[in-house]
């Protein structure tokens, strides 16, 4: 089984509201990651997590918060969003890494639909 | 650093003729290479990747890729295309000479295939 699941679906948010979107796997992988996908552009990192630890923040804006409660749940809280905000949120998981280096495949959820009024 | 091209936004193909999509990459070191489909409203499907051995490698759904290091090329081929192959293609890329945990995308090539 290489399904990741995430929720909601699709999300639509004020400016002011708060919000959390959640990823879950059932793989014994070890590593997570939050992409944001614009419209008929690549996904781009926003966080990787390596056994529940932050390893790669890039330099996203403090209004996305990442957390990773236990090796099988990542969860992405959102405050004060900006329209420009409005995107698929991919999570994605994968084996996990050793002395350095992964070659290990990632597996991605079906994202959540993010729009921001 | 990293990066990889796809230098098509769009491949059109009639439906049962070969079809290949093109990637190229650069990196410092030997490259670990993915491909992936993305499906409208859907998230990334991996197909299928390169680490080490035989140049050819074959994935998922009929299609395989070709790893070419004097070119620097990864392109994504298969032999008869359907219509249902019609999606969104990426091509990713890894350098485990930086220590970078994370993939590079490439713009992404829409692949049309016409009944």
């Amino acid at each position: 089984d290489t399904e990741v699941t995430q929720t909601p679906k699709h999300l639509v948010m004020g400016m002011t509201n708060k919000k959390s979107l959640k990823c879950e796997q059932h793989m014994g992988h070890r590593a997570m990651y939050w992409y944001k996908q614009k419209a008929k552009k690549p996904p781009e990192l926003m966080f990787v997590y390596s056994y529940e630890k932050l390893s790669i923040n890039e330099s996203v804006p403090s209004r996305f918060s990442p957390e990773c409660p236990n090796s099988s749940l990542l969860n992405l809280h959102l405050h004060a969003l900006q329209p420009e905000d409005s995107a698929l949120y991919l999570c994605a998981s994968s084996q996990g890494f050793t002395s350095g280096v992964s070659t290990d495949t990632q597996y991605f959820g079906p994202g959540t639909r993010l729009t921001v009024l | 650093a990293q990066s990889v091209a796809q230098p098509e936004d769009q491949v059109n193909v009639a439906e049962g003729n070969p079809l290949t999509v093109k990637c190229t990459y650069s990196v410092s070191g030997n490259p670990y290479l993915f491909w992936y489909v993305q499906y409208p409203n859907r998230g990334l499907q991996f197909l299928l990747k390169y680490i080490t051995g035989d140049n050819l490698v074959k994935g998922s759904y009929g299609f395989e890729a070709e790893f070419n290091k004097s070119q620097t090329s990864f392109h994504l081929k298969k032999p008869s295309a359907l219509v249902s192959d019609s999606a969104l293609y990426f091509c990713a890329v890894r350098d485990p000479d930086t220590g970078r945990r994370a993939l590079t995308f490439g713009s992404g090539t829409r692949l049309q295939v016409q009944p």
